[in-house]
């Protein structure tokens, strides 16, 4: 597709429950960026790629989250016994890396979860 | 203290009124990038800058890499320009990117 996809763009879960969210980079563009925004607040980083590895995990909140690359595409966040903390909404942003456009940001729609 | 500062957090301005948002940063960066957000939660980059200045329309953009400090612009503001407005660094050397927390910008007519 021409821009980054996200899926899915709601979803209402139960606590306790798995949830798997997805991204959908803009094709050859190797940095994948995952974050959250809880309501009325700042966008708060949690984990990106380069290619297929993630030099940085600092952002995840806890073990319950996990993220994977394939293929320098597609992308899973893995939220694993939801809590009710983790509703919010999950931005995924992807840039090229180098090159006169390199870096330019292009975000997703965002996947918004509730935990009840 | 976070990394990226911005200031105001909240803005109110009357339509045609000249704004200023700043930004300001503590760690070295290879880039830094403006965004916004409108209500309804869509983000759109701005700008992505390194150095100097930027200009898209009615927006500035400027940055001072020795002071560690950017300013976004916007010349005879308008009712839709309202959204939240975001400062990001990128690290020198790597790709993690580090978030403002916004600036609330309301223009009203």
């Amino acid at each position: 597709g021409a821009g980054v996809s996200q899926s899915p763009s709601n979803k209402v879960t139960e606590k306790g429950k798995d949830v798997e969210l997805r991204c959908d980079p803009i094709s050859g563009h190797t940095a994948l960026y995952w974050y959250r925004q809880r309501l009325g607040q700042g966008l708060e980083f949690l984990i990106y790629f380069q290619g297929n590895s993630a030099p940085d995990k600092s952002g995840l909140p806890s073990d319950r989250f996990s993220a994977e690359r394939t293929g320098e595409s597609v992308s899973t966040l893995t939220i694993q016994r939801t809590q009710q903390e983790d509703s919010a909404v999950y931005l995924c942003a992807s840039s090229l890396v180098g090159g006169e456009n390199g870096g330019e940001l292009f975000f997703g729609e965002g996947s918004r979860l509730t935990v009840l | 203290k976070n990394e990226v500062e911005q200031s105001p957090q909240n803005l109110t301005a009357q339509e045609g009124e000249f704004i200023t948002i700043n930004c300001s940063y503590s760690v070295g960066i290879s880039a830094l990038h403006w965004l916004q957000q409108h209500p309804g939660g869509g983000i759109v980059s701005l700008f992505m800058l390194s150095s100097g200045k930027k200009k898209h329309g009615r927006l500035i953009a400027t940055i001072n890499i020795q002071e560690k400090h950017s300013s976004l612009h916007i010349t005879a503001s308008h009712p839709r320009d309202s959204a939240v407005y975001i400062c990001a660094v990128r690290y020198y050397n790597t790709d993690k990117l580090i978030f403002g927390t916004g600036t609330r910008l309301q223009v009203f007519p």
